[in-house]
């Protein structure tokens, strides 16, 4: 089974800090993401990578940078966290070849800004 | 603006009450469905996907979906609901026209079935 394991499950800051959400996947897939979910909005995408050192903005970059030094692993990075910010943060990943796209989700990383 | 619709927040049902749960879609040409559960204190996992072929799909715990082309619609459905289905349902997209094959998801359906 496909297997993407978030680093933490739970974090709170203090706005203005600099937040580090990691992601692993190990089933070599090409394609990694980053969502935010609140209520009543759904998934909305932030970032997301198609290959190593590659990265495109989803639809709500703004405050968010991303990195993805190797395969397995993308990074979202919070530059200087704010109360809007309090969020639930989905990491996903896919396969391109024959996958029409299908994502593996984590489990999650609730962050609260304070 | 270009989006996935689900029609209901929220749904409430008694055990064995038949399940439908709308979404529709407003992006042309060729597009991937899927159908995304979240059971609570859970990941979000695949519940059952179209990208070609019969427009009817099932998925796993006897769910299913129709693909309407014509309505730009892929509608869940369950005959019968059970307690443990008692979750949040998202509809989601993609294809060439969400923007480089970008998911985009509507604002998900949660789903409580009482006992």
């Amino acid at each position: 089974d496909v297997k993407v394991t978030q680093s933490s499950r739970y974090l709170v800051k203090r706005t203005g800090e600099k937040v580090f959400l990691e992601c692993v996947q190990d089933m070599d897939h090409e394609n990694m993401f980053w969502y935010r979910q609140d209520p009543g909005l759904g998934l909305r995408l932030i970032y997301f990578s198609y290959d190593v050192k590659m990265k495109e903005k989803g639809d709500i970059p703004e405050g968010y940078s991303v990195s993805r030094e190797k395969k397995e692993r993308f990074s979202l990075i919070l530059e200087s966290a704010s109360t809007n910010q309090t969020s639930m943060y989905l990491c996903a990943s896919s396969g391109t070849s024959g996958s029409s796209g299908e994502l593996f989700f984590g489990e999650g990383s609730r962050l609260t800004v304070l | 603006a270009q989006s996935v619709s689900q029609h209901n927040h929220h749904v409430i049902l008694s055990e064995a009450a038949s399940l439908e749960l709308g979404c529709n879609y407003s992006y042309g040409g060729t597009v991937n469905l899927f159908w995304y559960v979240q059971y609570p204190g859970q990941h979000l996992q695949l519940l059952l996907k179209y990208f070609s072929g019969d427009p009817l799909v099932k998925g796993i715990k006897g769910f299913e979906a129709e693909f309407i082309k014509s309505k730009f619609s892929f509608n869940l459905r369950k005959p019968s609901v059970q307690w443990s289905d008692t979750a949040e349902y998202f509809c989601a997209v993609n294809g060439p026209n969400t923007g480089g094959f970008k998911t985009i998801f509507g604002a998900g359906t949660r789903l409580f079935v009482k006992a």
